[in-house]
């Protein structure tokens, strides 16, 4: 079946830097990527919409200056959390679909700490 | 991974009836999520459930759960053409996701 990878599995850093995360469909072009961010014990909120190419389309209440996604290839996307603060402290997870957009796959996710 | 189960796999129903969907899972969980992607789009979350919580609504919307039975129903009331989507559920056990298949549901005009 169809893979998608995420790199880093987790992170840690400090308040102010930011951290890029990457989301990668190994085996499959993915000409559609969703990014999504759960906080414990709660559900996953749709971040943000990607295709391949074009500017990604932001969910209401999603800072697009502080997630900023690009989505160069049809392989790779990545997601940028700018100046992090303790409160963007979460799990990301991408995932991604083909031509067709019928059925997602999903990253592992990426577990990021702000101290 | 997905291990959930839901029926049915499709479902087409007209405008204005009720939609049921079923879940069951295999494992203990801390909530149970129901979700809806419509073609293309990403998944968006529509109720999220408590092991120690039997129903909620929002809405359209009426979800119970039966932990004794390991299953959860999803009902959408007086259905509408915008309804017509993907419904996921997702059991969250240990901080770890776990997908049902999906019920395609169709409603006719």
């Amino acid at each position: 079946g169809a893979v998608v990878s995420q790199h880093p599995s987790w992170v840690i850093c400090k308040s102010g830097t930011s951290v890029k995360i990457e989301c990668r469909s190994l085996d499959f072009q993915a000409t559609t990527m969703f990014w999504y961010r759960q906080f414990p014990k709660q559900s996953l909120m749709l971040m943000a919409t990607s295709n391949e190419g074009s500017k990604a389309t932001y969910e209401q209440g999603v800072e697009k200056d502080k997630f900023l996604i690009n989505h160069a290839s049809l392989t790779l996307s990545t997601l940028t959390v700018t100046s992090a603060h303790p409160e963007d402290s979460s799990f990301y997870i991408c995932s991604a679909s083909g031509t067709g957009g019928q059925t997602q796959y999903f990253g592992p996710g990426t577990r990021l700490l702000v101290l | 991974s997905q291990q959930g189960e839901e029926d049915p796999q499709a479902l087409s129903i007209q405008e204005g009836e009720n939609a049921t969907m079923n879940c069951s899972y295999k494992t203990s969980i801390n909530n149970l999520q129901w979700y809806r992607q419509n073609s293309g789009r990403g998944l968006v979350h529509l109720i999220l459930i408590r092991s120690n919580e039997r129903e909620k609504h929002s809405g359209r919307l009426r979800v119970t759960l039966d932990t004794s039975k390991k299953s959860s129903s999803l009902l959408i009331t007086a259905s509408r053409a915008a309804d017509t989507a993907s419904y996921f559920c997702a059991t969250d056990s240990n901080y770890q996701l776990i997908w049902g298949a999906g019920t395609k549901l169709i409603i006719k005009p």
